[in-house]
């Protein structure tokens, strides 16, 4: 099992520019995330999935979208990318059980010029 | 929101040292969950906690979920230079609602 994949490693974008960010799950998990994380800021919510064809916002939705493509893919998108958007991403799944663990991806590296 | 205030920010211990670390929150959690981060790498999940009171161990690791349901702990015994890296406490309120709230995190290395 790869568990949680996320596409593209690395990313540099200009301002305006739009770029979608991918994850998948191969643990047949129901709930999927992305988060952001910044120095001193922790992880913070942008959008999460509870189940295959819901979304919600998080803590930080501004400036994002989200699309949940099936039960295994759930892709962030950047319409029109700000320097305020550097960061690192992490998309992250979980059993919508009672449980709560969450489970990583490796992250994206984006930086907005 | 909610906020966990997780310390210390950061510690330089020397290896063979025991390690601890907490998280407090001024309210109450059902799943009590840690995490640690290597440089350049997604958080991987070390230890899971449910119940008020519980001791749980992974190795040189051992959490504990705080009676008042409102903190946690994280010892790690003999650190070793691999030991190096962010921990994170997250809480989960329970229910419905999946979401978890995550500690600032705290940096620990080791010194050889």
């Amino acid at each position: 099992n790869a568990g949680v994949t996320q596409t593209p490693k690395f990313q540099v974008l200009k301002t305006g520019q739009s770029m979608t960010l991918q994850c998948a799950q191969d643990m047949n998990h129901n709930s999927m995330y992305w988060y952001r994380q910044d120095p001193g800021m922790g992880l913070r919510l942008i959008y999460y999935s509870a189940s295959e064809g819901t979304t919600d916002k998080g803590e930080v939705p501004n400036g994002y979208n989200v699309s949940r493509l099936n039960k295994r893919e759930f892709s962030l998108r950047l319409e029109s990318a700000a320097p305020s958007q550097t960061s690192v991403y992490f998309c992250a799944s979980s059993d919508s059980g009672t449980t709560g663990e969450q489970y990583f991806g490796p992250g994206t590296r984006l930086t907005v010029t | 929101g909610q906020q966990l205030n997780q310390s210390p920010q950061s510690m330089f211990i020397q290896e063979g040292e025991d390690v601890s670390m907490n998280c407090t929150s001024s309210s109450i959690f059902n799943t009590w969950l840690w995490y640690k981060q290597d440089p350049g790498e997604g958080p991987v999940l070390l230890i899971a906690l449910y119940k008020a009171g519980e001791l749980t161990s992974n190795g040189r690791l051992t959490a504990q979920f705080g009676i008042t349901r409102k903190d946690s702990f994280l010892n790690i015994s003999a650190s070793i230079p691999s030991d190096v890296g962010i921990y994170f406490c997250a809480g989960r309120r329970g229910g419905s609602n999946y979401k978890l709230t995550f500690g600032k995190g705290t940096l620990l290395t080791v010194n050889p």
